[in-house]
């Protein structure tokens, strides 16, 4: 089946700079690539995802870009802020596994004021 | 707009008992699935469902059942619990695989 990894598991930043969360995955056939961001004691929520047929997608201070060839997609946060420590998480659909959303160990990014 | 809610928030069982996990949405999704999320280790997927009547395994379902008989329910039993099942689970639903994931609130438990 898919395999999900990330790195690093711990990300610190001292405000106003970035933040860059790498993951690789395993299946060739996977197609979907999402991120969710949970807050301490909060549910996961999407903040950004990208489909294999784009190479990078950007959304104000976020950004995803996606290297097919080499199996892996990051996350870049810009211009970090206190509200952006969180747990983050990759995922990805394994397209030839069907129906399953594989996610990646995650990544605890804390942000110093 | 409810979303995805799942009850009870917190549960303490003993070794041995069993109990089933509710989650429930309201928007019509067809895909639900279920998650435990251990410290260190993200979220691991039990058993998902693709529309109603239709299961299956994820990645860690041993210990644990689903069944699906309608779009809006997905319940999650625990059969025997065991110290190992310790862990936070969550329930979500999709309209497509490939699309946002709505999450419940989540279930903190406890296996003693």
């Amino acid at each position: 089946g898919e395999n999900v990894e990330q790195h690093p598991s711990t990300l610190s930043v001292q405000e106003g700079d970035s933040a860059v969360i790498k993951c690789t995955y395993s299946d060739s056939a996977s197609n979907y690539f999402p991120w969710y961001k949970q807050e301490l004691g909060k549910r996961p929520q999407l903040i950004i995802d990208i489909r294999s047929n784009v190479g990078e997608k950007k959304d104000q201070r976020i950004a995803v870009t996606l290297n097919k060839t080499a199996k892996h997609f990051s996350l870049h946060i810009t211009e970090t802020q206190p509200e952006d420590s969180a747990v983050y998480f990759c995922a990805a659909v394994a397209g030839a596994a069907g129906n399953k959303l594989t996610f990646g160990g995650g990544t605890r990014v804390l942000v110093k004021p | 707009n409810a979303g995805v809610t799942q009850t009870p928030k917190f549960q303490v069982l003993k070794t041995g008992q069993s109990m089933t996990l509710q989650c429930a949405q309201d928007m019509n999704h067809e895909y639900m699935s279920w998650y435990r999320q251990d410290p260190g280790m993200g979220l691991r997927l039990i058993h998902y469902s693709v529309g109603a009547g239709i299961t299956d395994q994820g990645e860690v379902p041993n210990g644990y059942n689903v069944s699906r008989s309608t779009t809006e329910d997905f319940p999650l039993r625990l059969l025997s619990a065991a110290p190992s099942q310790t862990s936070v689970y969550f329930c979500a639903s999709s309209k497509l695989l490939q699309g946002e994931a709505f999450f419940g609130q989540g279930t903190r438990l406890t296996v003693v």
